[in-house]
């Protein structure tokens, strides 16, 4: 499975479009991109998915380049709520396992 | 609907003991995962299920762990002779498939095991 590199931590303020990217120079053909969010006491929740160039949803964006060694989940108009642990994560669609880094901790301030 | 639900919450128990951790996946999830999570680090895959079947048991961290999925729905995690290094956050998740394009995992908040 392809290893995946965040930052260990960010800031941001309340309002601010907050970027994270997350490199995975091993990624392979069936592999896709997943990115999670977890609060404390609580497991990860799913955020978005990609393959391939931009894909976005209510809550977040996903920008993935060409060559897709690198990915950016992107958050706009981030809040309090919004501080917590945010993980990438390379699946490969013919397994059934997934592999989670150490995160990126997002702490938003006001 | 229910989500994942996982029982005990809380757990603890005494070096050398036997314990058993309880998931009940999404209804009509045939995908089933165990992971375990600690402090400050990222879930550890332990094994993955695809209706009763282990598809994937390579995370299990040795022969004291076992995790069965008897009628493809309710998984328990069973860990024998418990050490102090087995205290952490257990996490289930289940999904509706783990193969083809996009899925997602659902996970339940965890049972946390600290062995004394």
């Amino acid at each position: 499975l392809a290893k995946t590199t965040q930052p260990i931590s960010m800031d941001s303020y309340e309002g601010q479009e907050v970027n994270i990217t997350c490199s995975h120079n091993n990624i392979a053909t069936n592999d896709y991109i997943t990115w999670y969010q977890q609060f404390p006491s609580q497991g990860p929740r799913f955020i978005i998915q990609g393959y391939k160039t931009k894909v976005t949803n209510e809550v977040a964006s996903l920008f993935i380049p060409a060559d897709r060694k690198s990915s950016t989940l992107s958050l706009p108009r981030v809040s309090l709520s919004d501080t917590a642990v945010y993980y990438c994560l390379v699946h490969n669609t013919n397994a059934g396992k997934s592999t989670f880094g150490d995160g990126t901790t997002l702490t938003v301030k006001p | 609907g229910a989500g994942v639900s996982q029982t005990p919450s809380n757990k603890v128990t005494e070096k050398g003991k036997y314990v058993e951790l309880r998931c009940d996946p999404i209804s009509g999830h045939t995908a089933l995962y165990w992971y375990r999570q600690s402090l400050g680090q990222g879930p550890e895959f332990l094994i993955y299920f695809q209706g009763t079947g282990a598809a994937d048991d390579s995370g299990l961290p040795n022969d004291r762990f076992f995790a069965v999925r008897p009628e493809g729905s309710v998984s328990t995690l069973k860990i024998q002779r418990t050490e102090r290094g087995d205290s952490a956050v257990y996490l289930c998740a289940s999904s509706l498939r783990t193969s083809g394009s996009i899925y997602e995992q659902f996970f339940g908040p965890g049972t946390r095991l600290t062995v004394l």
